[in-house]
């Protein structure tokens, strides 16, 4: 059974950092692509961030780009998102989602709540 | 930048059949997605490929898209349809439409 596993949200004050993690399992986590999708309260989805399998392409929405930065550890099975100098509508439910080629997200996780605020 | 547009919301008698729409310039040259979500859950994927369906996803969901409409339809509809739905495309990156919430009256 596929499963995604996010972790790593809270409460962070602006200016702050924080790193999300994606524990995935139930499948050959190194041959997919992957994503981070954000949805702040009673908003729509937003798409965060896509890494490739071998983190040879990396993409970010623009509102993210240049404080966010996308990783995984193919040996760990796990996806990252460091995110830097937060704002306070960087506040957001998270979640990791598995890529399939043609551009839809067959898997999600549960999500993990990030809050910035001060 | 692509933009997808989804009304906000359509409304649906039990039983009948809720059709919730996608558009976006040439959208027909594209393959697009459709999520539901239900409040307080993750996203899950009801159509794929502008047709197709992942396995467990009801009959009663199908996609169509042509010209510039992509379109959801959900055949006799159920209380437990009432949930938020999404399009969405790959352009360069992962593009989302808006979101409709559908209601089932």
């Amino acid at each position: 059974e596929v499963q995604l596993v996010e972790s790593g949200g809270g409460l962070v004050q602006p200016g702050g950092s924080l790193r999300l993690s994606c524990a995935a399992s139930g499948f050959t986590f190194s041959s997919y692509s992957m994503n981070w999708v954000r949805q702040a309260p009673g908003k729509g989805l937003e798409w965060v961030s896509y890494i490739s399998s071998s983190s040879s392409t990396i993409y970010y929405a623009d509102s993210v780009k240049g404080r966010f930065t996308i990783s995984r550890d193919n040996a760990k099975n796990s996806l990252y998102l460091q995110m830097n100098s937060l704002r306070a509508e960087d506040t957001a439910v998270y979640y990791c989602a598995r890529d399939r080629k043609s551009g839809y997200l067959d898997y999600w996780g549960q999500g993990t709540l990030v809050t910035v605020s001060s | 930048s692509y933009v997808l547009t989804q009304p906000p919301s359509v409304s649906v008698a039990p039983g009948q059949t809720a059709r919730i729409t996608c558009g976006g310039n040439n959208i027909g040259s594209k393959s697009v997605h459709w999520y539901q979500q239900k409040p307080g859950q993750a996203p899950v994927l009801v159509v794929y490929d502008d047709s197709d369906r992942p396995s467990g996803i009801p009959e009663r969901f199908s996609g169509s898209n042509s010209g510039n409409t992509a379109t959801l339809t959900i055949s006799r509809v159920e209380a437990g349809d009432e949930a938020d739905y999404y399009c969405q495309v790959w352009d360069s990156r992962v593009v989302f439409g808006g979101g409709t919430k559908l209601t089932v009256l």
